[in-house]
């Protein structure tokens, strides 16, 4: 199966500013995902990045909050923007690898201070 | 949009004692439920999965099992270990288009007593 990378693994931020968030696979990819965990909840789909065309958002996520880019079919940034206490979760990118099915990164855990 | 609901929220099991996870999917048009297994701090992997051609599916001590009628699918542990222990998500989605992001469950606690 894919390795997907991503990173930063963790990271302390102020609140006001933003992180972005990267993902790599090693394989190319049509569709990749962006998932935020809450503490102790399940996985909620942010977007849906598709190469060469605007991310498509879930319900409550909106791009300004959480701007996506996908410059080519190996790669994602999710920026996490002017972040306050409530956006402190884990972060995880997906993708979908055909007979493996879907595949998480490692995820982000974000603490906002 | 898809729904899916799973129960328990939490079950605990005697080691080598069975058990059973359940999800229901409100969309018809589902046609992939795959089962994941999160342990504390690490990020979710598929254990198993099932597609909508198929009515039971087995790996070893794991099985899932769909039932479209019904629009149910559950996850069967067979023998359980300590190291079964864990939070199981399970997720539905259906094929085609835009239409590939998977709906998750709120997930079960699992804990397999010694």
């Amino acid at each position: 199966s894919a390795v997907i990378s991503q990173k930063p693994s963790r990271d302390i931020c102020q609140r006001g500013t933003s992180l972005t968030i990267q993902c790599q696979v090693d394989s190319q990819v049509t569709m990749m995902f962006w998932y935020r965990q809450q503490p102790g909840q399940s996985l909620t789909l942010i977007a849906t990045a598709n190469q060469g065309s605007e991310a498509t958002y879930e319900s409550g996520f909106v791009i300004d909050k959480f701007p996506i880019s996908r410059p080519n079919l190996t790669f994602s940034t999710l920026t996490v923007s002017n972040m306050s206490p409530e956006d402190s979760s884990i972060y995880l990118c997906s993708v979908e690898l055909g007979h493996y099915g879907y595949t998480f990164g490692s995820g982000t855990r974000l603490t906002v201070v | 949009g898809e729904n899916v609901e799973q129960h328990p929220s939490t079950l605990s099991v005697q080691e080598g004692d069975s058990a059973v996870i359940k999800c229901t999917y409100s969309d018809s048009a589902s046609n992939y439920f795959p089962w994941y297994k999160q342990e504390l701090g690490k990020r979710p992997q598929l254990i198993i999965d099932i597609r909508s051609n198929v009515g039971e599916k087995k790996d070893q001590r794991i099985a899932v099992t769909l039932n479209k009628t019904a629009k149910h699918f559950s996850l069967h542990i067979t023998e359980t270990q300590p190291e079964d222990s864990a939070v199981y998500f399970c997720a539905a989605s259906k094929s085609g288009g835009s239409n590939y992001k998977l709906t998750f469950g709120k997930g079960t606690l699992l804990t397999v007593n010694p």
